[in-house]
């Protein structure tokens, strides 16, 4: 069956590391998301992409940066960790014809 | 500017009970209407509504879609502890090729 898998699940880190987490759909979409989630503002996205080579900014994107070499992967890089980082992030993958995103399981990550 | 706005906030009700949670959008060039459910892990697609006055349904929840006055109401019949979760409504734009605009959830706890 297709999935969108995510990792690490869980990630602690310190201020100042960069960080990747990984997305991987199996699909075969072409529009990949990238989206936090925290307590009182729902989610919020923070980059996008429609196919390969193609990525956008979206509204929170400061501190944040993607890049897509295959239709597959969609890795997040956080340059310089802050404690302001500190979220759930799902990645989200669809197909431009339909619409509905389907969601990844989320990593929890932690900023200290 | 954009916006999606679910009512209420937080809802708390009984087993057995029926709810109605809400969903007003302003939104140019809009295309489609989601919602999504969201446990303690990913949000997983429910409805996606494109046309006015048809309701979508599935088991005890159903969904129906008012063009005219912006808005969708999500209803769930003889509630279940299992149904507790927030609910996400969101909605996908013509214009752009899969972008979801959110809206902040209702956070819906059924008790026993």
């Amino acid at each position: 069956d297709a999935e969108i898998t995510q990792s690490p699940r869980h990630k602690i880190t310190e201020t100042g590391r960069q960080v990747t987490l990984a997305c991987h759909q199996t699909w075969n979409h072409n529009n990949m998301f990238w989206y936090r989630q925290d307590l009182g503002h729902g989610l919020r996205l923070i980059h996008y992409s429609y196919g390969v080579q193609d990525t956008n900014k979206g509204e929170v994107s400061d501190g944040y940066s993607v890049s897509r070499s295959n239709t597959e992967d969609l890795p997040l890089t956080l340059e310089s960790a802050a404690s302001s980082q500190t979220s759930v992030y799902f990645c989200a993958s669809s197909d431009p014809t339909l619409g509905e995103q389907y969601f990844g399981p989320g990593t929890r990550l932690t900023v200290t | 500017e954009d916006k999606v706005v679910q009512s209420p906030l937080s809802l708390v009700v009984h087993e057995g009970d029926t709810v109605t949670l809400n969903c007003s959008y302003e939104v140019t060039n809009f295309r489609s209407l989601l919602w999504y459910k969201q446990e303690k892990k990913a949000p997983t697609f429910l409805f996606m509504l494109t046309s006015s006055g048809i309701e979508k349904k599935s088991g005890r929840l159903s969904s129906i879609l008012d063009k005219k006055e912006l808005f969708s109401i999500l209803n769930i019949t003889a509630t279940q502890t299992g149904d507790s979760a927030i609910y996400l409504c969101a909605v996908l734009k013509t214009s752009n090729t899969g972008k979801l605009i959110f809206g902040q959830g209702t956070t819906l706890q059924v008790k026993p």
